[in-house]
């Protein structure tokens, strides 16, 4: 079964400094992989996803995650941390459903804090 | 253009109550899938629909159902509520079901069902 494992429930980092939020993987087979990221009270916001086309995927606000097959894993980095990436950020697979049809199946998120 | 739209934003219900949340997909979109998220934790996958038929289920009982209309609308009916199913409920919609390549999810900002 496709499950993803986000190492980290909380990170916090200070503003201008780098964040690295953790997400390994588990499939049987290519996946495709998704980061979106929930603001308090808000829905959620596709940042970036990962569908085989390239390895190293960029997203929205700067962010980007490199997807590596040898070690499962795809993490969400940025050069330098802004106030207002501060959120909630889930690691996503997408499994199948029934035939050709897929959900998607969500880590149990990384809380980051910016500190000024 | 408008994202897409839930209906009410919050809700405040007794147990073995039913209640009926709304959502509507953005312009163009034919399916949605529906997703519970308690407190602390990452959504879960409920139900997917696409041309009005069911294409996906989690693993959630009987007392959650779904239907979606002609203009693709959707409705979730959770019936005997439980002080369990006091949630964040999201929908999200895509051009057609998520095939695990290339279609995107987007996501309503939710209703926040409380169960007293």
């Amino acid at each position: 079964a496709q499950s993803v494992t986000q190492l980290d429930s909380h990170v916090s980092v200070s503003e201008g400094t780098p964040v690295l939020l953790r997400c390994n993987y588990s499939s049987s087979y290519s996946p495709s992989l998704f980061w979106y990221v929930q603001h308090p009270n808000k829905g959620l916001q596709l940042l970036l996803k990962y569908t085989s086309a390239a390895t190293l995927v960029k997203g929205i606000n700067g962010f980007e995650a490199e997807f590596k097959k040898s070690e499962t894993s795809f993490h969400l980095t940025k050069p330098s941390a802004h106030m207002s990436d501060a959120a909630e950020y889930f690691c996503v697979v997408s499994v199948s459903t029934r035939g050709s049809n897929y959900k998607l199946t969500f880590g149990k998120g990384t809380l980051l804090t910016v500190n000024p | 253009d408008a994202g897409v739209t839930q209906s009410p934003t919050h809700l405040i219900k007794t147990r073995g109550q039913h209640v009926t949340l709304r959502c509507s997909p953005i312009s163009g979109h034919k399916s949605v899938s529906w997703y519970q998220q308690v407190l602390g934790q990452g959504p879960q996958f409920i139900f997917q629909y696409y041309e009005k038929e069911e294409r996906g289920r989690g693993n959630f009982p009987d007392r959650f159902s779904a239907r979606q209309f002609p203009n693709y609308s959707s409705e979730l009916n959770v019936n005997a509520l439980l002080l369990g199913d006091s949630a964040l409920y999201l929908c999200a919609s895509s051009f057609r079901p998520q095939t695990g390549l290339t279609d995107t999810q987007y996501f309503g900002p939710g209703t926040r069902l409380t169960v007293l």
